[in-house]
């Protein structure tokens, strides 16, 4: 399976500003995700992250918000625009498999807003 | 409803015992079914895929049940080292290729010495 690196693995952040977190897997792979997981819930897709073309994204979610770049078919970046505290959660990209199994999760990024 | 929906526990049980989880998805097509394993502060890691013929990995059986939408997990002979959170998982996308995951909350487990 793949193997991803993701950075930073944690940030502390002040309001207003912004943060790109970033993933680089091991191998091309089509399509990336983006999840994010609030403190004591379960993960929610963000966008799913398409080499060429613009990311695509779930309810709740704009590209305003979220600004995604995938530029080829082994790293993808998510933005985090204007954050607030609401912000503060762990994000995780993830990779689809290449056959069949299981989904492969970068390390994730702990994010606080203060 | 809730597309994938999972009993959030927690389940206190003492080592060596035999624990079952359950999760229901909403919808009938799906293809995909997986179930994951958080640990405190780590990302998801898949712990196993489930087929329509259920599968074994030691002491982890898991089953689907298509007509009633359910998917299984069962522990037999709990290890404290089992303590994490379960994560049901079904991809989304329903016409065989890949597509996005869509996650259960979670069943919490604990197990006691």
């Amino acid at each position: 399976s793949a193997v991803i690196s993701q950075k930073p693995s944690r940030d502390i952040c002040q309001r207003g500003t912004s943060l790109t977190i970033q993933c680089q897997v091991d191998s091309q792979v089509t399509m990336m995700f983006w999840y994010r997981q609030q403190p004591g819930q379960s993960l929610t897709l963000i966008a799913t992250a398409n080499q060429g073309s613009e990311a695509t994204y779930e309810s709740g979610f704009v590209i305003d918000k979220f600004p995604i770049s995938r530029p080829n078919l082994t790293f993808s970046t998510l933005t985090v625009s204007n954050m607030s505290p609401e912000d503060s959660s762990i994000y995780l990209c993830s990779v689809a498999p290449t056959g069949v199994g299981g989904y492969t999760f970068g390390s994730g990024t702990r994010l606080t807003v203060v | 409803r809730k597309e994938v929906e999972q009993d959030p526990g927690p389940f206190n049980v003492p080592e060596g015992a035999t624990v079952a989880f359950n999760c229901t998805y909403s919808n009938s097509a799906s293809q995909s079914f997986f179930w994951y394993r958080q640990d405190c502060r780590k990302e998801p890691k898949l712990l196993m895929s489930v087929y329509s013929s259920g599968n074994e990995d030691g002491r982890f059986t898991a089953q689907l049940n298509r007509a009633s939408q359910y998917i299984s997990l069962l522990i037999r002979d709990s290890k404290l080292s089992d303590s994490a959170t379960y994560l049901c998982v079904v991809n989304r996308n329903y016409g065989g290729s890949q597509g996005n995951l869509i996650f259960g909350k979670g069943t919490k487990l604990s197990v006691k010495p």
